[in-house]
């Protein structure tokens, strides 16, 4: 596709709840990364993705969140056991093609209650 | 980790003024990248540097990666409405990073 694109745009849900968010890439682009962004911070690191695999997951909070690119193109990110400190908007980005910059998504704003 | 102070935190301006924002950070990065987000958007790309000393323009904006590398300074000449938004500017700090360390942003309003 054109952009980024990433579903849902929202979702809420009530705590403990399971939720999946995706993202679909750039087409051809072999990076992708999930960001969180928590209302007034800047967006902030979860998962990095070369291909298939996560090349680095230093950033995912605990071990309810996980996210997987089975083909290397979409991804999923999915948190288990949803609690209200989750509500933030989760960005993907996706690089390739000889650039080195991140395009972003418009994300997925999640909202637990 | 790495943190980036960013100043101020929001600023309201007349239209037609200048604005500059800036970036610090305790420690160095390679790329310093500035960006835009318009609400219920993601982060868009306005300029990126990439060594230190650099004085890149993009239209009205001008932004530049300090000499210690690890501040930049961001400045938007004559402002117009559609200027409204936040802007964060990011660091990338080796070769071959690719995890993106990013400021809490400057909001800016513009007054017609």
């Amino acid at each position: 596709g054109a952009g980024v694109s990433q579903t849902p745009s929202n979702k809420v849900t009530e705590k403990g709840k399971y939720v999946e968010l995706r993202c679909d890439p750039i087409s051809g682009h072999t990076a992708l990364y999930w960001y969180r962004q928590s209302l007034g911070q800047g967006p902030e690191f979860l998962i990095y993705f070369q291909g298939t695999g996560a090349a680095d997951d230093s950033g995912l909070p605990n071990d309810r969140f996980f996210a997987v690119r089975p083909e290397g193109s979409v991804s999923t990110l999915k948190i288990q056991r949803t609690e209200r400190g989750d509500s933030a908007v989760y960005l993907c980005a996706t690089k390739g093609g000889g650039a080195n910059v991140l395009t972003f998504g418009a994300g997925s704003r999640l909202t637990v209650l | 980790g790495q943190q980036l102070n960013q100043s101020p935190q929001s600023m309201f301006i007349q239209e037609g003024e200048d604005v500059s924002m800036n970036c610090t950070s305790s420690s160095i990065f390679n790329t310093w990248l500035w960006y835009k987000q318009d609400p219920g958007e993601g982060p868009v790309l306005l300029i990126a540097l990439y060594k230190a000393g650099e004085l890149t323009s993009n239209g009205r904006l001008t932004a530049q990666f300090g000499i210690t590398r690890k501040d930049s300074f961001l400045n938007i000449s004559a402002s117009i409405p559609s200027d409204v938004g936040i802007y964060f500017c990011a660091g990338l700090s080796g070769a071959g990073s690719y995890q993106l360390t990013f400021g809490k942003g400057t909001k800016l309003s513009v007054i017609p």
